[in-house]
Parts: C-alpha cells; structure tokens; sequence
C-alpha cells in the first residue's frame, strides 16, 4: 500500500501525559499537512510543511502542540500536557507541488480520559 | 474571511436515485479550488472531485459530478444512480493559496447521506 499511513490508529491517554503520532506521507510528496476533526466537525487545518520546513501554523496549534519532519519525510505531531480538549481526530495530508490534490491517512483517534 | 456551508446535517435517498448535496463559499479571493471528500465510517478522507474557480466546465469522475455556479458562490455535488456503498459524511471544502505555496483546505460541517435500499 503505497498511501499515506498514520500510527497509532487509535490512542486513549489520561489527561496531562503527552502523545505523540506519526504520519508516513506518499513517499515523493513534498509537502505534508495536519489537520484536526472534532465530533460532528469538519477537519480544520492546523499545521503545514514543505519538505522538511514548517512554514505555517494555525493558530489552533497551542503552545503544548509541537510538529516536526526531520529529513522531510515522515512526521511527527506530540501534544504535551494533554486536555480532554484535545479528544479528536488527528488527520495527516501530503500532496506532490502546487495545485495538486491532498492525499488523506486514515487519521488517528486521541481519546483522553 | 473563507467559509465553507454545508446546510443539510442528513440527507435519506432511495438506492438508484440522484442526490444532490448542498455547497456554498465565501472568499475575496479570484483564484480557489473547490474540493468534496467522502468519509466513510473508517474515518479517512476519499477525494472525490475538483473544481477550480477558471474552471468553465462543470467537473465530472464518474457517477459524480459538480454543479458549479460562480455567481452564486455554490458548488453542489450530484451523485447519479446512488448505491448502498455511497453511505457516508461527505465534506466539500475549499483551497486557498497562502504563503509560502500553503495550499490549507477550509472544510464544511459535512453532510451525512444514507441509502435506503
């Protein structure tokens, strides 16, 4: 399977532990995006890299949420100090250049307790 | 400011049937691509279909097609000949094109349609 996979699939954590997940995008796509889906809502952006920069960050994104892609490929989104707020569906994105459409993981469901 | 409107929370059809699912935008922008994902109960997002704002002819994958009307800031999705497999949250969204090459989706509040056999 050559789409974009997220792990974990699903994570139930307490509240204030941190979480991290992982997102693996299409392998030759540049460009990577993460995007949060609360109950009954559609997703809403929250972070965007280009490579391994992150050049975009909503402001949705506290201060206790932290994105990385190292060697622009995989990535990483860790919440820290977790809320039950934060109970949502993580979604992860990459597309290949400009105007190109965005491929979707099968996202990762945070319950915190 | 960008906003997506998604007007009908659920939506009943008959299998076979047409349906027609609701989308209108706001933007300043000239230049904006109008997208509808499917999201079945597993929770990923399938890309659907595209349409972008230059865009004269109305797109079509399929049994889908969009009914783009610019003036009236809409972009409804039709889907022909419905099946039972066709159950699920569609989301219509919509891209700007921000700095540095950001392409963020603005998404709806979806529309949960269901096909009674």
């Amino acid at each position: 399977d050559t789409g974009v996979s997220q792990n974990p699939r699903h994570k139930i954590t307490k509240r204030g532990q941190n979480v991290t997940f992982r997102c693996d995008p299409i392998s030759e796509h540049n460009r990577l995006y993460w995007y949060r889906q609360t109950l009954g809502q559609g997703p809403e952006f929250l972070t965007y890299f280009q490579n391994e920069a992150q050049l975009e960050k909503s402001r949705l994104l506290s201060d206790r949420f932290s994105a990385e892609r190292p060697k622009g490929s995989f990535s990483t989104l860790e919440i820290q100090r977790t809320e039950q707020g934060d109970s949502a569906m993580y979604l992860c994105a990459s597309s290949l250049g400009m105007g190109n459409e965005q491929f979707f993981g099968p996202g990762t469901r945070l319950t915190v307790l | 400011a960008q906003k997506i409107t998604q007007t009908q929370p659920g939506m009943f059809v008959q299998e076979k049937e047409a349906v027609t699912l609701d989308c209108t935008y706001d933007t300043s922008d000239q230049s904006y691509g109008l997208f509808w994902y499917k999201q079945p109960s597993s929770g990923e997002m399938i890309f659907l279909i595209y349409q972008g704002s230059y865009d004269e002819q109305n797109a079509t994958e399929g049994r889908y097609s969009l009914n783009f009307q610019k003036a009236r800031k809409s972009a409804n999705l039709v889907i022909s000949a419905s099946q039972l497999g066709d159950s699920a949250m569609y989301f219509c969204a919509m891209r700007l094109w921000g700095e540095f090459g950001n392409e963020k989706l603005t998404f709806g509040t979806g529309t949960r349609l269901t096909i009674i056999p």
